[in-house]
């Protein structure tokens, strides 16, 4: 059975660091990209962008470049998501999600979702 | 703003049909047949129902349907239940990039 599980709730300071853990089971790792996927209190879906589970290559979304950095973990099926020099508007459910198509065209399944809070 | 416009919310009666657009342009939503659907009730994590333009997952109730005509993709909902409240979102590549909508509120009166 196909799962994606999230770490947990995070509450951090503005300037901070958090990681996002996205571990996987039921399929195989490196046959499907891994995909991040955004979503700001009250607001929308946004995607954030999607690595290569094989290669290890990220590709980010207009918007996220610079402190956002997706990597893998392949020997435990894992995929992570760092964002450094965290600011309030950060805060938000961050959601791991499977890529199928050509790996970002659509998502099958979904990690249950990882708040992060930023505040003072 | 989403370069995928969505209707902001929508409406209907138990047992009717609705039909949500999205609407992006002729370089992208008209062009490539990679247009999905995503229902999220409040608090719970999004579900594919549609994805490919046309193509229901398993599982996914027949009610739920897809189509596309010109640079407009649609998702239609027949014989609305109150579980089909939720909130909805298309995702294509669009703008040089891919995206959500900016989402509808279903709301089964």
């Amino acid at each position: 059975q196909m799962q994606l599980v999230q770490s947990g709730p995070e509450l951090k300071e503005p300037g901070a660091s958090v990681k996002v853990s996205c571990k996987t089971s039921g399929y195989s790792f490196t046959n499907y990209e891994m995909n991040w996927v955004r979503q700001a209190p009250g607001q929308g879906l946004e995607w954030m962008g999607w690595i290569n589970t094989r290669t290890g290559s990220p590709t980010y979304a207009p918007g996220f470049t610079g402190r956002f950095v997706f990597s893998l973990d392949t020997s435990v099926s894992t995929a992570n998501l760092q964002i450094r020099s965290l600011k309030a508007e950060d805060t938000a459910v961050y959601y791991c999600a499977r890529g199928r198509g050509n790996g970002r065209s659509f998502f099958d399944s979904w990690g249950q979702g990882t708040p992060v809070t930023v505040s003072s | 703003q989403s370069a995928l416009t969505q209707p902001a919310s929508v409406s209907g009666s138990p047992g009717q049909s609705i039909t949500i657009s999205c609407t992006g342009t002729s370089s992208d939503v008209a062009t490539y047949d990679i247009v999905s659907w995503y229902q999220q009730h409040p608090g719970e994590v999004p579900k594919l129902i549609i994805y490919e333009v046309t193509k229901r997952p398993s599982g996914v109730s027949n009610r739920f349907s897809g189509s596309k005509s010109g640079d407009t993709a649609s998702l239609t909902i027949s014989g609305l239940q109150t579980e089909d409240e939720a909130y909805y979102y298309c995702y294509s590549y669009a703008n040089t990039t891919y995206l959500f909508g900016g989402g509808t509120q279903l709301t089964v009166l």
